[in-house]
């Protein structure tokens, strides 16, 4: 089955890390441009970062610039969300996202994890 | 950054009755415009790129239109499956943003 799975999530304290996956299975991981979003508790969809399939482009939110880095391993179908100075404002359900490949770089995402839960909190 | 303005914030529609929900973007996007449906516990789903293109498997019942600043998405006869949040992303501009999202009910 094409599908994209998360993990990496928890409880993480204020000025904190951690580090995100996503594990890819079943299409060409590698042609794909990934991104990752995010959540809050009953709150809308924030895009919070972008890599293009050769990790030659990324692209990161104001709200996270500085504080999180996405990465990438084609070579084992993953894609990582490094955390770091974890805020409160951080807590929310974290989805990574397949970009459509059209050619046209930050396509929409047509393929979405189940997300995992990172919640920052002492 | 662009900004993205939903309307209405809650739709609350009759099953067979017609739901259209608007996107307005603060600067124009172009054609640059998905549309998504998210329903609780569920990772959101793509429904419209490109404005107007269905992605895979999605009922022909749903209708995405517009371009620039103005965009509508068009259910054309409510099933109960199609309660759920539906959000429009515009994708043309660095970052990418959200509009608040809509709510569609069923009466």
């Amino acid at each position: 089955e094409v599908q994209l799975v998360e993990s990496g999530g928890g409880l993480a304290q204020p000025g904190g890390s951690l580090r995100l996956s996503c594990a890819a299975s079943q299409f060409t991981f590698s042609s794909y441009e990934m991104n990752w979003f995010r959540q809050a508790p009953g709150k809308g969809l924030e895009w919070v970062s972008f890599i293009s399939a050769s990790s030659n482009t990324i692209y990161y939110a104001d709200s996270v610039r500085g504080r999180f880095t996405i990465s990438r391993d084609n070579a084992k179908n993953s894609l990582y969300l490094q955390m770091n100075s974890l805020r409160a404002e951080d807590t929310a359900v974290y989805y990574c996202a397949r970009g459509m490949a059209t050619g046209y770089v930050g396509e929409a995402c047509d393929l979405w994890g189940q997300g995992t839960m990172v919640t920052v909190s002492s | 950054e662009i900004v993205m303005t939903q309307s209405p914030a809650t739709l609350s529609v009759s099953p067979g009755e017609r739901a259209t929900l608007s996107c307005r973007a603060s600067q124009s996007v172009g054609s640059n415009l998905a549309w998504y449906q998210e329903k609780p516990g569920q990772a959101p789903r793509l429904l419209f790129y490109v404005a107007s293109t269905r992605a895979t498997g999605i009922p022909a019942r749903f209708r995405g239109s517009g371009s620039g600043t103005d965009f509508t998405l068009t259910i054309s006869s409510l099933q109960s499956e199609d309660s759920a949040m539906y959000y429009c992303q515009q994708y043309d501009n660095w970052p990418r943003t959200f509009g608040q999202g809509t709510k569609v009910e069923i009466k």
